[in-house]
């Protein structure tokens, strides 16, 4: 069965500094994983997703993923945070089949320190 | 704007009452999934409807059911609801069956409160 884990549940950076959030998948076939962002009262956002094109994935306001299949890794980095993207983010990956099942991490909240 | 609306946005119900939630998907989509999110579940996946029909089932109660009506619209229909089904339900849409590399567009949300 397919999974994530996203390490760590809380994530603080200051204002400017790199954003890093953890994510390691766990599938029995090749994986599609997604990111997806959650604003406080809102519904989730596609930040970006890996499609077995290139690895390194750029997505919407300045993010991007690497995905690495000897680490079975997806880790999400910006390169300077904004106050702005202070969210909860979640990991998801897709199973395979003729339908898109997608099970999604636990989430890691974001904090911005100005 | 995701284009995915929910109705209502709160609701506030009893033990033991039945509540009917609304999705309404992007223009187009042909798929509908239902998600509950909670802070001691986290983000659940209950059930996928493509075109009218049951296309995947997840962590669903035998309590709680959906359907897909024709004009692609979908009501997900929770029972004899107890406190712990207090959550947040997300609806989503995509634009095929569920594609593996689909985009799933999310709804706002309803927030469901079960005193």
């Amino acid at each position: 069965a397919q999974s994530v884990t996203q390490l760590g549940s809380h994530v603080s950076v200051s204002e400017g500094a790199l954003v890093l959030l953890r994510c390691n998948y766990s599938s029995s076939v090749p994986p599609y994983l997604f990111w997806y962002v959650q604003y406080p009262n809102q519904g989730l956002q596609l930040l970006l997703k890996y499609t077995s094109a290139a690895t390194l994935v750029k997505g919407i306001n300045g993010f991007e993923a690497e995905f690495k299949k000897s680490e079975t890794s997806f880790h999400l980095t910006k390169p300077s945070a904004h106050m702005s993207d202070a969210a909860e983010y979640f990991c998801a990956v897709s199973d395979r089949g003729g339908y898109q099942k997608v099970t999604f991490g636990t989430g890691t909240k974001l904090q911005v320190i100005p | 704007d995701s284009g995915v609306t929910q109705t209502p946005k709160h609701l506030i119900t009893a033990t033991g009452q039945r509540v009917t939630l609304r999705c309404s998907p992007r223009s187009g989509d042909l798929s509908v999934y239902w998600y509950q999110q909670s802070l001691d579940q986290g983000l659940q996946f209950l059930i996928q409807y493509y075109n009218g029909e049951e296309r995947a089932k997840g962590n669903i109660l035998e309590r709680f059911s959906a359907q897909q009506f024709p004009d692609l619209h979908s009501e997900l229909n929770l029972s004899s609801l107890e406190l712990g089904d207090s959550a947040l339900y997300f609806c989503a849409s995509s634009p095929r069956g569920g594609a593996r590399t689909d985009t799933q567009y999310f709804g706002p949300g309803t927030r469901l409160t079960v005193l």
